[in-house]
């Protein structure tokens, strides 16, 4: 089984609809983070958190908002969605520790279109 | 600030033929880097790693060596693979970012037979 899991995998959806995206991780990560993924444009960090009280913006926070239901689950939330956010969109986990080298575990993404 | 550039693909390699893709990148204080691939519909997953200056990371055949002086980590492979073709991401983590990475643009990978 997957350690970090994506739901849905592809979802299309129009413009104003609320939309939510789950992640669920079995590594035991405290560290989890949303990231969007546009053709030519790299990774970019929507939000993250670094245990279930901690929340925290990345660099495209705007239009997006999170929720940490648990250690093992982060939902990332669209509250009316716009087709700019249609992109590809992946949760990453990493452990806790001082160490530069931690390796993030990324989710296998979700495909939004927003028509 | 922290940030990363890679070169633009996309690269078109031949089988065996010698595979470059450059990164290069500004940081505060001392970071680790990263070398990420991602197969055809799936996420990313760790190639590579080095944390500290003149480390050299290597796995399936790639490597990469952390240059201080020249802020680079070049990816290197010395004979590629069909099995290769994928998107390659170079990224940082700063020694004050506490976890998050900072990611170049991809470089689109593809290995004719």
């Amino acid at each position: 089984d997957a350690d970090v899991t994506q739901t849905p995998r592809n979802r299309i959806t129009k413009t104003g609809k609320r939309i939510m995206l789950e992640c669920s991780q079995t590594k035991g990560h405290d560290r989890m983070y949303w990231y969007r993924q546009d053709p030519g444009l790299g990774l970019r960090l929507i939000y993250y958190s670094f245990d279930v009280k901690d929340i925290n913006k990345g660099e495209i926070s705007d239009g997006y908002s999170v929720s940490r239901q648990a250690q093992a689950k982060f939902s990332l939330s669209l509250e009316s969605a716009i087709p700019n956010q249609t992109a590809l969109y992946f949760c990453a986990t990493s452990p806790t520790g001082t160490s530069g080298g931690n390796e993030q575990f990324f989710g296998p993404g979700t495909r939004l279109t927003v028509l | 600030g922290n940030s990363v550039t890679q070169m633009e693909g996309p690269v078109t390699l031949s089988e065996e033929a010698f595979l470059t893709i450059n990164c290069t990148y500004t940081a505060t204080g001392y970071p680790s880097l990263f070398w990420y691939v991602q197969y055809p519909g799936e996420g990313l997953q760790l190639l590579l790693k080095a944390t500290k200056a003149d480390d050299k990371g290597s796995n399936k055949g790639f490597e990469a060596t952390y240059r201080k002086e020249t802020t680079s980590f070049h990816l290197e492979k010395g004979s590629v693979q069909v099995s290769d073709s994928a998107v390659y991401f170079c990224a940082l983590r700063g020694g004050s970012t506490l976890g998050r990475l900072y990611f170049g643009r991809g470089t689109q990978l593809t290995v004719w037979p």
